[in-house]
């Protein structure tokens, strides 16, 4: 079946340093759509970044991400992390499959430290 | 804009008893979704309704029913809380496409006793 893959549970980095969380996923769809969410500390989870174009960087307030269907890729990256950044991050999949569903990696807990 | 409002914030229960969610949004979403959070899972799909009195299991629904009375609101029931179980439940909606973002509510934490 589909799945999406965090493979860090919990990312540290220091305060201007770039910072990068991994996803990947599998899946046999051809047309797909893939989301971060970020969620503060007691607040509900919101879009941070999607895309459904293969190889276009998308940004959002300091963040990229660049869907690589060739690697099965959606990693998170920033050139400069804030305290301000500090959140759980979640990796979604949606496929055309049509039903509505979307699919979330495990999420990765950063801290960003002064 | 909009916004979705899950009562209650916080459910305390007893092993056995039944819990009744409620979610409502006013986008005038289709689809609308609840999800359990639990810490290193991730976000788990309960049950999905794509509209008025229709509904779709998840992953997760055993142990659980749901009801879309109308286009704006969502409850889940856990039939039958179980002892020392902690999470938070989530409720989500979108329009009906699947480049649509979901937008959640703020969550009940559940605590049972």
């Amino acid at each position: 079946g589909d799945s999406v893959t965090q493979t860090e549970g919990l990312v540290t980095v220091t305060e201007g340093l770039p910072v990068k969380l991994n996803c990947t996923y599998q899946t046999t769809y051809l047309t797909i759509a893939f989301f971060w969410y970020v969620q503060y500390l007691n607040e509900a989870p919101q879009v941070l970044l999607k895309s459904s174009t293969d190889n276009k960087r998308t940004e959002h307030q300091g963040f990229h991400a660049t869907l690589h269907k060739s690697s099965s890729s959606f990693h998170l990256q920033k050139s400069s992390a804030q305290l301000s950044d500090s959140a759980l991050y979640y990796c979604a999949l949606r496929v055309s499959s049509g039903s509505w569903q979307l699919i979330f990696g495990s999420g990765t807990q950063l801290t960003v430290m002064p | 804009g909009g916004i979705i409002t899950q009562t209650p914030k916080f459910l305390i229960g007893q092993e056995g008893q039944k819990l009744t969610l409620k979610c409502q949004q006013n986008f005038n979403h289709d689809t609308m979704y609840w999800y359990r959070q639990d810490s290193g899972k991730g976000l788990r799909l309960i049950y999905y309704s794509i509209t008025e009195n229709d509904l779709q299991k998840g992953d997760l629904s055993e142990g659980y029913d749901a009801s879309r009375e109308k286009k704006s609101s969502f409850s889940l029931t856990v039939t039958s809380a179980q002892k020392n179980e902690m999470a938070v439940f989530l409720c989500a909606s979108s329009r009906d496409s699947y480049q649509d973002t979901q937008y959640f509510g703020p969550g009940t934490r559940l605590l049972v006793l």
